[in-house]
């Protein structure tokens, strides 16, 4: 059985760059959750999908926008990219019955 | 002041000792707790959930909740090298498609 997958592992890109992450969730698990994760940090969440419609957000700019799939594969977009965007991107997937989440390995984004 | 503080570390221990980790929390809503590992540059995996007060065990690990003092706690006996991560507890006030807060993480070094 597959676990959270995310892609790319890495990533660079420059100042008002713009960045698309991917995300497919375990089997069977319909909601997806995205968390960025500053070194050092714990994960901040960022927004919530399930029944492909955003349900919950965090404190993020709307800079940061999101997409669910048919298939419940997700992806996270960050536009006009500032250096401070610069972390460790985890996607969580969770069943809706659930409270416990199951984390990806995750996307290193750097912007110079 | 943070939702949930958790003391950074760096925590060093000699292998097989206990190890004791701890959370504390302002917001009386949280209801489950949860304790996930995470190893450098890899996404957090999940060590263990409860939601009552009291103990939960598994394995070499212990997870203790005391919701009248808002505190949390981590203890690891025969601790190994292969203990040594970040260990971050999460939270969430309901169950179900809701978003965890984070602690910032422990760094444990177990040293052989």
């Amino acid at each position: 059985d597959a676990g959270v997958t995310q892609s790319p592992t890495h990533l660079i890109k420059t100042r008002g760059q713009q960045v698309t992450l991917r995300c497919s969730p375990k089997s069977g698990h319909d909601t997806v959750s995205w968390y960025q994760q500053a070194l050092g940090q714990g994960p901040q969440f960022i927004f919530q999908y399930y029944e492909e419609e955003e349900r919950q957000r965090g404190n993020f700019p709307d800079r940061f926008s999101g997409h669910q799939f048919p298939n419940y594969s997700s992806e996270l977009n960050v536009n006009a990219l500032l250096l401070g965007d610069s972390a460790l991107y985890l996607c969580a997937s969770s069943l809706p019955s659930q409270e416990t989440q199951y984390f990806g390995p995750g996307t290193r984004l750097l912007v110079l | 002041q943070k939702e949930v503080e958790q003391d950074p570390g760096p925590l060093s221990v000699p292998e097989g000792a206990i190890v004791s980790l701890n959370c504390t929390y302002s917001n009386s809503a949280f209801q489950y707790f949860m304790w996930y590992r995470q190893y450098s540059r890899k996404g957090p995996e999940l060590l263990m959930y409860t939601y009552s007060s009291g103990n939960k065990e598994d394995g070499r690990f212990t997870a203790q909740v005391d919701k009248s003092s808002k505190y949390i706690s981590l203890f690891i006996r025969d601790s190994q090298p292969s203990d040594s991560a970040t260990y971050l507890c999460a939270m969430s006030v309901r169950t179900g498609r809701r978003a965890l807060t984070f602690g910032s993480g422990t760094r444990l070094q177990v040293q052989p």
